[in-house]
Parts: C-alpha cells; structure tokens; sequence
C-alpha cells in the first residue's frame, strides 16, 4: 500500500471556480504535512505546509484529518496561473522520510 | 544566492555505463535528500544525508551511492546504468531532516539509459 494517495485528475475548471484536493495517507504515525507545487518539467515548490489547526494563506486553505488520514487542499477563485500538479507530502519519523504522492493535476481554464 | 544547482541538466547514458550527478546547495542547510520521479509514481527518496558526514537508504536506494562531500554538495552515482534508471532526478536540502522543514529542490537532471 502506498504512504500517500492521491487523485490524479485531472482536473479542468474555469477561472473564479472553486477546487479541492484530498490526499490520503497510511501511517498514523506520520508527523508532518505539506502541499508542494510542480509546474511542468520543472521542480517542486513549497505551497504551504498543513497544521493540525488547518491554516489559510490568501486564496489557499489547506486542511489536516489525523482521525480519518487525510489532508485537504481548497483553492477559491482560481487564476491561470493555479495550473499546475499539487503534491501532497508527508513527513515519517521512522527512517526520517518524506513521502510523496503522485500528485494532482489542475488547468485552470480562461 | 543560487539556493540548489545540478549538474548536468541532461544526460543520455548507455547501459553499463556510470556517472556521477552532483548537487550543490548555499544555504546552509543541515540535510540533503536525492529523489526520482517517474510518471505515475511520483518522488521517491533514493537516499538522504540527515548532516554532514552521514547518509541513509530511502525507499529506492539499490543501483545507487552517494557521498557527501562536505555540507555544500552532495553527489549521487550510478555505478552500471540500467534502463529502470531512466527518471528524472532531484536534489533537494533542508536545514533539518523533521518537522515542519521546507524541501528546496534543485532544477533536476533528466536521465535516459539506453
């Protein structure tokens, strides 16, 4: 079983819509989460990590279920510029390794 | 500041072959990780360097070695190519290995094995 899963979409919506990406994860004993950004053919970037309390930066929220195992990324009005692959990340302390998923693709259509 | 750099950009190899990708970073940071992504598998942890002197086995470490050469650079090498090894490759450091540390990665090294 993979450590994160996520959805790979794609997924197409119009400027201004509203989207959400949900990412799933194994271990509960997972300690630390983040939301990372790849444009494409280049590298990850850091978007925001995910706190217990859950944290909103501008048009991003981001959200954290330890009892269900999920982490949850919204994003209100999107731009053109949103178009990207999210990637969820998780942080185990076991062999002190952050595992990926596969990431979810977004458009953001004029 | 340049943040992380790797060289090459690009490399096409033959199977059999061996190289060394290398990976800078001037930030100061305590850690280093090597990653490949590969489509439909996302970024998977080759091996990862916690502090200057030490590295570790991540999740795809075989047909792989590392060194860490000093807290600046840390090189990854391919000791006989093999076309698995196709992938894309990413160094990435951070100032520690735990908690809520951002990844700052390098541009990448596209690799092809023939």
């Amino acid at each position: 079983r993979k450590e994160v899963e996520q959805d790979p979409g794609p997924f197409n919506v119009p400027e201004g819509a509203t989207v959400a990406f949900n990412c799933t994860y194994s271990n509960s004993a997972s300690q630390s989460f983040f939301w990372y950004r790849q444009d494409c053919r280049k590298e990850p970037k850091l978007l925001m990590s995910v706190y217990s309390s859950g944290n909103e930066d501008g048009r991003f929220t981001a959200q954290l279920n330890r009892a269900s195992q999920y982490i949850s990324l919204l994003i209100r009005d999107s731009k053109l510029s949103d178009s990207a692959t999210y990637l969820c990340v998780v942080n185990v302390e076991r062999g002190n390794q952050f595992y990926f998923g596969t990431g979810t693709s977004l458009t953001v259509i004029p | 500041n340049a943040g992380v750099t790797q060289t090459p950009k690009f490399q096409v190899l033959k199977t059999g072959q061996s190289m060394t990708l290398q990976c800078a970073q001037d930030m100061n940071h305590n850690s280093m990780y090597w990653y490949r992504q590969d489509p439909g598998m996302g970024l998977r942890l080759i091996y990862y360097s916690a502090s200057e002197g030490t590295t570790d086995k991540g999740e795809v470490p075989n047909g792989y070695n590392v060194s860490r050469l000093n807290k600046r650079e840390f090189s990854l090498r391919l000791e006989s190519a093999a076309p698995s090894q196709t992938s894309v490759y990413f160094c990435a450091s951070s100032e520690a290995p735990l908690g809520y540390n951002e990844q700052f990665f390098g541009p990448g090294t596209r690799l092809t094995v023939l």
